[in-house]
């Protein structure tokens, strides 16, 4: 069974400052991993994905992902954060089976200060 | 394209009653979903879809029923709500498998069981 591990239900950063938002899975085929943004009140929006290739993969708003599969982690980062960034953040897991079902994270909440 | 649509946008029902949540989509996805998000919880797959006239159960599908008569429909039918059914639902679509699994989410139904 696949699972997902979102270290840090709320994670608060200056504007400006470095995002690290943390996401360990586990999987017992190779994983397709996502990281989706919603913003109050609103859907899920994708960031970014992996699938495979590029371990390093980049996505919108200036966000981007590595896939290290000896550390089974998919962390999310942007350099520096803008007040447009605060929303909450689910990784996500697909075991790439017939359905293509997730398996998400509990979320972290993403707040941003001046 | 209105993308992935979801009705009604708000309910109040009392513990007891019945209601049919629609969503619709018109990107011809083979694949629909519906998720319940709880606080702290992450989304939770309640049922999924893998093509017109087929359902299937998610993590957590005691309480609903689902039905899928027409490719781009997906209904999700609460027979008699109860409170503990409080939740954000949202619909998901995607493509085959083969299209790296990205799924598509409307903006979702808050539901309130009383």
């Amino acid at each position: 069974a696949q699972s997902v591990t979102q270290l840090g239900s709320h994670v608060s950063v200056s504007e400006g400052a470095l995002v690290l938002l943390r996401c360990n899975y586990s999987s017992s085929v190779p994983p397709y991993l996502f990281w989706y943004v919603q913003y109050p009140n609103q859907g899920l929006q994708l960031l970014l994905k992996y699938t495979t290739g590029a371990t390093l993969v980049k996505g919108i708003n200036g966000f981007e992902a590595e896939f290290k599969k000896s550390e089974t982690s998919f962390h999310l980062t942007k350099p520096s954060a803008h007040m447009s960034d605060a929303a909450e953040y689910f990784c996500a897991v697909s075991d790439t089976g017939t359905a293509s079902k997730l398996t998400f994270g509990t979320g972290t909440r993403l707040q941003v200060t001046l | 394209n209105a993308g992935v649509t979801q009705t009604p946008k708000f309910r109040v029902l009392k513990t007891g009653q019945s209601m049919t949540l629609l969503c619709a989509q018109d990107m011809n996805h083979e694949y629909m979903y519906w998720y319940r998000q709880d606080p702290g919880m992450g989304l939770r797959l309640i049922h999924y879809s893998v093509g017109e006239g087929t359902t299937a159960k998610g993590e957590v599908p005691d309480g609903y029923n689902v039905s899928r008569l027409k490719k781009q429909n997906f209904l999700l039918g609460l027979e008699s709500a109860a409170p503990s059914q409080t939740s954000v639902y949202f619909c998901a679509s995607s493509y085959v498998l083969g299209q790296n699994n990205e799924q598509f989410f409307g903006p979702g139904t808050r539901l309130t069981v009383l």
